[in-house]
This record gives C-alpha cells, structure tokens and sequence, in this order.
C-alpha cells in the first residue's frame, strides 16, 4: 500500500520558518520525483516546488524563490520542505505527493498569524 | 505560466446522470493532463492521467479526451459518491497548474 506521511505543520509568526517533511513507503521512491503543493483555506491547489530523482534539480514557484527549499534523503525515503520568511499568504496546507500528483499524503496544515 | 480553465464552475445533476466537465490550457500541453477529485476535508485523488488514462482502481464511468488545449472528463452515471470538487492540471511546463475547479453538486 502507498503511503505518504507529512509532519511538521503548525502556527508560526510572520518572518518565521517552518520544515516539513513527508515520509513515503509502498513504492521505490528513488524512482520518482516528488512535488509539493498546497491549498490555502476554500481555494484551489498550487504546485510550490518539486525535485528530481537524485534532487539535483529543484524547482520552484515564483511566489516562494529565495523563501523555501525542497530537498530529499532517499536512504530515508523522505522529501522535506524548508520554509523561511513566512507571511499570511503561505497559510495553507501542504501536500506531499508522487510525481505530479499520482498519490498524495494527507497533508499538514501550516498557519501563519500574528 | 500556463492557465487553465475550467467550465462549468457548477454543475448541478441528478444521481444516475452523466456529467461532462470542460478543462482549457492557455496554450498546448499535449496531452499532460490530469484530473483529480477533491471531497471537502480529503486530499485530491488522481483519477485520469494523459488525459484519458485511468489511474489504478479509477472506475470505468471515469473517462478523459482531448489533447492540445482543449480537455474534458465525462462522468457517465452519477453515484452519491462522485459529487465532489474536481480539477485538471497540466503538467507539461513549471510551475504546473491546476484550474479553479468544478464542483459537481446534487441536483
């Protein structure tokens, strides 16, 4: 059975920083790349950043360049999402998923309020 | 950045009826298109990936056309189980992008 597990949700204050982190079993994970996407409170989803197999390729959406960073330990078969300098548009939750999107975690939410 | 839209942004049917939901990209992505529904409180789920391709356990009253620009996903028998929110994305070029979404209501 596939599973994708995040952690590492919560309230945090504007200007703060936050790691997700996303632990996958069911499939070989060294195979597939991996995204991340979030959905802030009743709107639609945004593809954030996404990496490649070996994670020497990561790209991101415009809205968090130079703000998050994706990485991957494959020996533990997790991908992680760094967050820094977090304002109110990044409240949402977060999703880790397979590929563009073949399966996905449960997410995490992450708020961010003063 | 490529758009996409989606149309109706409601729909409205009765359990039994076929729906037919409509997906627009702003300029050609192949077909590198997903659907998913999204029940309220749950993760998507992928249901159809290249744009007819149904993902594993997906039932057979789930089925997707199209190429290019221009995509649509018809539901052919409605169950009390399929109304939901459901949205495309393309997933030809970064960033990849979802459309706004239908919501497929009780009519």
């Amino acid at each position: 059975e596939v599973q994708l597990v995040e952690s590492g949700g919560g309230l945090v204050q504007p200007g703060g920083s936050l790691r997700l982190s996303c632990v996958v079993s069911g499939f070989s994970f060294t195979t597939y790349w991996m995204t991340w996407v979030r959905q802030a409170p009743g709107k639609g989803l945004e593809c954030v950043a996404k990496i490649n197999q070996d994670g020497s390729q990561k790209h991101y959406v415009d809205s968090v360049v130079g703000r998050f960073i994706i990485s991957r330990d494959n020996a533990k078969n997790s991908v992680f999402l760094q967050m820094n300098s977090l304002g109110v548009e990044d409240t949402a939750v977060y999703y880790c998923a397979r590929a563009q999107g073949v399966d996905w975690g449960q997410g995490t939410l992450v708020s961010v309020s003063s | 950045e490529i758009v996409m839209t989606q149309s109706p942004a409601t729909l409205s049917v009765s359990p039994g009826e076929r729906a037919t939901l409509s997906c627009r990209a702003s300029q050609y992505i192949s077909t590198h298109l997903a659907w998913y529904q999204q029940i309220p409180g749950q993760a998507p789920r992928l249901l159809i990936n290249g744009a007819s391709a149904r993902a594993t356990g997906i039932p057979a009253r789930f089925s997707g056309s199209g190429s290019g620009t221009e995509f649509t996903l018809t539901i052919s028998s409605l169950q009390s189980e399929d109304f939901a929110i459901y949205y495309c994305q393309q997933y030809d070029d970064w960033p990849f992008t979802f459309g706004p979404g239908t919501k497929v209501d009780i009519k």
